[in-house]
This record gives structure tokens, sequence and C-alpha cells, in this order.
């Protein structure tokens, strides 16, 4: 099946600065990926869906200056996390949607725990 | 509003079999799908449906009533490692993907 890439797993950051997460699809072109969080015990939230080439389009409540999100790349998202907070402790997953298969499965990256201190 | 509802915890013995329910209300449809997510880890696709009836996928069946708004995933001989979340999501008639909290699932030996 395809194969979505998260990096990093995990990271630790001080409150205030900010952190980038990546986003590859590695054997296939994703010309739309989506972001989601997850707080312990709750269900996925999505924060945006990012479009290759274009703005990302976010989700109600979701700050689009805080969660930038570049989508350079037809194989590359990015999502940083900008003057972090503690709030901001989550797990942060990607996917990607392969358009060629009928099932329209999301494929997700391994996910990123982010830790703000 | 759109929602999806799935019981928050279930219990069941290793070996034996179990039937995960989920409700859907959502605007349109256009498939329901089913993950696995272990603690820590992404969810990792199980079952897509998008007409009535059964899916059998070895251990694990998916079934789905669109007239109800209803499915449920059965898994059949239970193992330890089946022990994981179970996630119900909906893709709506805008390609939305609605997600349900999910089922814990705890097996006992």
């Amino acid at each position: 099946g395809a194969v979505v890439s998260q990096h990093p797993s995990w990271v630790i950051c001080k409150s205030g600065t900010s952190v980038k997460i990546e986003c590859r699809s590695l054997d296939f072109q994703a010309t739309t990926m989506f972001w989601y969080r997850q707080f312990p015990k709750q269900s996925l939230m999505l924060m945006a869906t990012s479009n290759e080439g274009s703005k990302a389009t976010y989700e109600q409540g979701v700050e689009k200056d805080k969660f930038l999100i570049n989508h350079a790349s037809l194989t590359l998202s990015t999502l940083t996390v900008t003057s972090a907070h503690p709030e901001d402790s989550s797990f942060y997953i990607c996917s990607a949607r392969v358009l060629e298969l009928d099932t329209g499965e999301l494929f997700f990256g391994e996910g990123s725990r982010l830790t703000v201190l | 509003g759109q929602n999806i509802d799935q019981p928050t915890e279930m219990t069941a013995t290793e070996g034996a079999i179990v039937q995960i329910n989920c409700t859907y209300q959502t605007s349109g449809f256009n498939g329901l799908f089913w993950y696995q997510q272990h603690a820590g880890e992404a969810p990792t696709f199980l079952s897509y449906n998008v007409l009535d009836g059964l899916e059998e996928k070895g251990r694990f069946s998916s079934f789905l009533s669109r007239s109800k708004g209803y499915s449920y995933l059965l898994l059949k001989e239970l193992q330890m490692k089946d022990s994981a979340s179970y996630l119900c999501a909906v893709i709506n008639s805008n390609y939305q993907l609605i997600w349900g909290a999910g089922t814990k699932l705890i097996i006992k030996p």
C-alpha cells in the first residue's frame, strides 16, 4: 500500500519556540493531505486540509496563523506550530488520500507527539 | 449536526467474538471506514463499506445498513494484540471524513 512518512516522531520544545513537522508521501503523489491532532482518549480532530500549490483550508476554530501549513510539492506537506505553548502538546497526524484507489482510503503517517514545556 | 456514535469501551475474552456498533447521522453518505488504532500510534485501515451488506476480510468483518445509518465491525477469534481502539468514520456528501470517538477494546485472557 501507499506509504506516508512523518517526521519527527516525537519532539520536546520550550514554550515560545516553533516546531515543524513534515509529512511525505513516499511512493505516490498526494495533491491533498490532511492534518489531525488527537488528545489522549479522544478522536482525531481535523485541523486543516493541505492542497498542493495553494492555501490550506482550516477547520473552524483552528488558528491558521499559529498552525502554518505549507504544501510546496506533491510529496511534502509541513505543519509548523508557531510560538508553541503547553496546551499545544498533542499527537499530530498527517494523512493522504490516494485518489487512484476506488476506496479513497486514507493513509496515515506515523504521527508526531509534541510536548511543550 | 453530524455525529457518529460508538461505545466508549468494550471488554471481550481471548478467542471469543466481539461486535462493535457504529451509528451515524451525516449530511449525505459516500462510504464508511473502520480503522484500528493502538495507543500512541496512527490509525491503520481495516475496512471500507459503501454498499449494504457484509464485507469479510479474514478475522474481521464489517457490515453496513445505509437505511438504518448503522454499521458494525465483527472481530472473530480474538487475540491479545486486538486490544486497541476502533474508529468508525463516514465520508459525507461533501467528501469530508467524520470521525467517531472510537471504541476501546480490552481483551482479557
